[in-house]
């Protein structure tokens, strides 16, 4: 089955704990973007990647990071979590980054 | 600035009635325009797209119509059932560009 999976799907955590939220995708997808869905905002893109080894940032991208050495996974990390950075979070993929976008089922994120 | 605004938050409709949302958008670099579709705890999904040479785009019940010189788009359901209940986003990006802008989303409402 196609699909991208994120992982975890819920995480409480406290500020300044380093956390990676994995992506993956299975379905040898070029373009890979993560979004944070916050309410009255819609998603915001906050990094992307066309290919592996090329990634890029979105609107939002402070206090992210990413790395795509695979072209499967496209990790998102944060480094030093803030209280702001509680939202819920979308890894999508498409085979171009002009079509549409096949996305995960959501990881959503509490920093207390 | 929000470059894709859906200026309603909610529409409620009668099944078997027609459902219209509606999507403005600022950017006139715009020419690739999507819906996607979310139902609670899961990711968004494609609905429908229309690139800026058309003015009209139609997939079984659901058609998407763009009027370029009021920066307009909206979609219409019909008939409305009450599985298209959920979240819809309208979301715009360049047809050679990277990034996909997300309007901040419409919950219909499908009442039996």
């Amino acid at each position: 089955e196609a699909q991208v999976t994120q992982n975890p799907r819920y995480l409480i955590t406290v500020t300044g704990k380093k956390l990676t939220v994995t992506c993956s995708q299975n379905m040898n997808h070029e373009y890979m973007s993560w979004y944070r869905q916050d309410p009255g905002l819609g998603l915001r893109q906050i990094y992307y990647s066309m290919n592996v080894e090329v990634t890029d940032k979105g609107d939002v991208p402070e206090g992210y990071k990413v790395s795509r050495k695979e072209k499967r996974n496209f990790p998102l990390i944060l480094e030093s979590p803030s209280p702001n950075q509680t939202s819920l979070y979308f890894c999508a993929s498409s085979p171009q980054g002009n079509q549409p976008q096949h996305f995960g089922d959501g990881t959503r994120l509490s920093i207390l | 600035d929000q470059q894709v605004k859906q200026n309603s938050p909610s529409l409620s409709v009668q099944e078997g009635r027609i459902s219209i949302l509606n999507c403005d958008y600022t950017n006139s670099m715009f020419d690739y325009f999507l819906w996607y579709k979310k139902y609670p705890a899961e990711g968004p999904t494609f609905l429908i797209s229309i690139s800026s040479i058309k003015d009209k785009n139609e997939d079984g019940r659901f058609t998407v119509f763009l009027n370029k010189s009021a920066k307009h788009l909206s979609l219409h359901i019909v008939p409305s059932q009450p599985g298209d209940s959920a979240v819809y986003f309208c979301a715009a990006s360049v047809y050679f560009g990277n990034k996909l802008v997300f309007g901040a989303g419409t919950i219909l409402r499908v009442k039996s």
